[in-house]
């Protein structure tokens, strides 16, 4: 069955180092999105994307982050100088052909800003 | 905020009762979709419901859907051990494609 993949399972970081969490979203999908879950809460939207562009994003997703889709296969979260706060799961997630449809999540990448 | 938020926050029950969950949303929606996640786990998706229906099945699962009164509510029948997780509802907006989730709810089953 079709997965959505996220590399790496786990990352530790120095406060201010940048970091970039990979997800290989289903291949024939064509919404992405970034969501964020600090421990044991809720599951915070950070961004979706479609058509090479941004379609939505929410307060926390300021400067520091971006998004991209360099290969056509990879979507990328970069954070470009991390604070202690951004410590979190950060699930990928893909969505099929139409607005509206399930969304298939990865297993999360753990960010630890120390 | 747009995203669902899930009633109880934490549920505690025995193997083989139901299991209800409540869901309330502030604006206008396409549809209503339930995810379960396990315990350090990505979400999985469960059930999705359109604004124009107001009850759906899928094997133990029941959700209604009330848009007057924008809310939802998630029944599992005939719990087991392995229903033990966090349940989260997600709206997706009228005029938008971002999914917002709640904070969920966290289902202990005992056997």
């Amino acid at each position: 069955e079709p997965e959505v993949t996220q590399t790496p399972s786990h990352q530790v970081t120095q406060m201010g180092q940048e970091v970039i969490l990979r997800c290989v979203p289903i291949s024939n999908h064509l919404y992405f999105y970034w969501y964020r879950q600090i421990l044991g809460q809720k599951v915070e939207f950070l961004v979706s994307f479609y058509n090479n562009e941004i379609s939505e994003k929410s307060e926390i997703f300021d400067d520091q982050f971006s998004v991209e889709r360099p290969d056509g296969s990879n979507f990328t979260l970069k954070i470009r100088s991390t604070k202690l706060e951004d410590s979190a799961m950060y699930f990928c997630a893909s969505g099929g052909n139409r607005v509206g449809g399930e969304l298939f999540f990865g297993e999360g990448s753990r960010l630890t800003v120390l | 905020s747009q995203q669902g938020e899930e009633d109880p926050q934490a549920l505690s029950i025995q193997e083989g009762e139901n299991a209800t969950m409540n869901c309330s949303y502030k604006t206008s929606i396409n549809n209503l979709q339930w995810y379960r996640q396990n315990s350090g786990r990505g979400l999985v998706h469960l059930i999705l419901i359109r604004s124009n229906e107001r009850e759906k099945h899928s094997g133990r699962l029941r959700v209604t859907l009330d848009t007057s009164k924008k809310s939802s509510s998630l029944l599992i029948t005939a719990s087991r051990a392995a229903d033990t997780a966090s349940y989260f509802c997600a709206t997706e907006p009228y005029n938008n494609n971002d999914m917002r989730f709640g904070a969920g709810t966290r289902l202990t089953v005992k056997p």
